[in-house]
């Protein structure tokens, strides 16, 4: 238990279809993110808030969109996803008070688009 | 761009050997290397290497950098079946920002027999 929480565990959705994602910590820290993990691919980072502003957006595709109404909770918003979307999505988060670059990972949704 | 390379990506062993997994990068202005381990979901936090620290010892674990080749092994011995996970190594720039742009490795995905 990590004290990062994520839900659902598993989605499956259509490419027509509207789901979100959702994480939430209860660890005081300031800032958290978004990866996602394809099969045979490195961790990529999709985007970071800190202190509930968005600092940073790799490029990606604005069928995915990010919210964060508060440091302790994190949304992703998902429409019109493609099958290639299908990964884990990874919550995230840390504090400042921390070791730098320790990441505290939720267990991540599983997402299958069809 | 910054890059990190792990290898051997995947690798059986049976318990009680001694296991070397290698990360090598590349980064603009370093400042520290970490290790994870993923079980299931959830990447969890092993070791963070600075230009301070270039060894860490954790129990059956061990970690070491060396910062003039760009590279850092981590080491278990006498594994065991617990043991069996994905090892990630990222890298951490030192950017000024708030928020931690780590890069990540593929991984190496280590299994432990019996």
């Amino acid at each position: 238990e990590t004290g990062v929480t994520q839900t659902p565990r598993h989605l499956v959705m259509g490419m027509t279809n509207k789901k979100s994602l959702k994480c939430e910590q209860h660890l005081g820290h300031n800032a958290m993110y978004w990866y996602k993990q394809s099969a045979k691919k490195p961790l990529e980072l999709m985007f970071v808030y800190n202190f509930k502003e968005q600092t940073e957006n790799n490029s990606v595709p604005s069928r995915f969109s990010p919210e964060c109404p508060n440091s302790s909770h994190l949304f992703l918003h998902l429409h019109t996803l493609q099958p290639e979307d299908s990964a884990l999505y990874l919550c995230a988060s840390h504090s400042d008070g921390g070791r730098a670059g320790e990441l505290f990972f939720g267990e991540g949704s599983r997402l299958t688009v069809l | 761009e910054d890059k990190v390379v792990q290898s051997p990506l995947s690798l059986v062993v049976h318990e009680g050997d001694t296991v070397t997994l290698n990360c090598s990068y590349e980064v603009t202005n370093f400042r520290s290397l970490l290790w994870y381990k993923q079980e299931k979901k959830a990447p969890t936090f092993l070791f963070m290497l600075t230009s301070s620290g270039i060894e860490k010892k954790s129990g059956r674990l061990s970690s070491i950098l060396d910062k003039k080749e760009l590279f850092s092994i981590l080491n278990i011995t006498a594994t065991q079946t617990g043991d069996s996970a994905v090892y990630l190594c990222a890298v951490l720039p030192n950017s000024g920002a708030g928020s931690y742009q780590l890069t990540f490795g593929k991984g190496t995905k280590l299994s432990v027999i019996p």
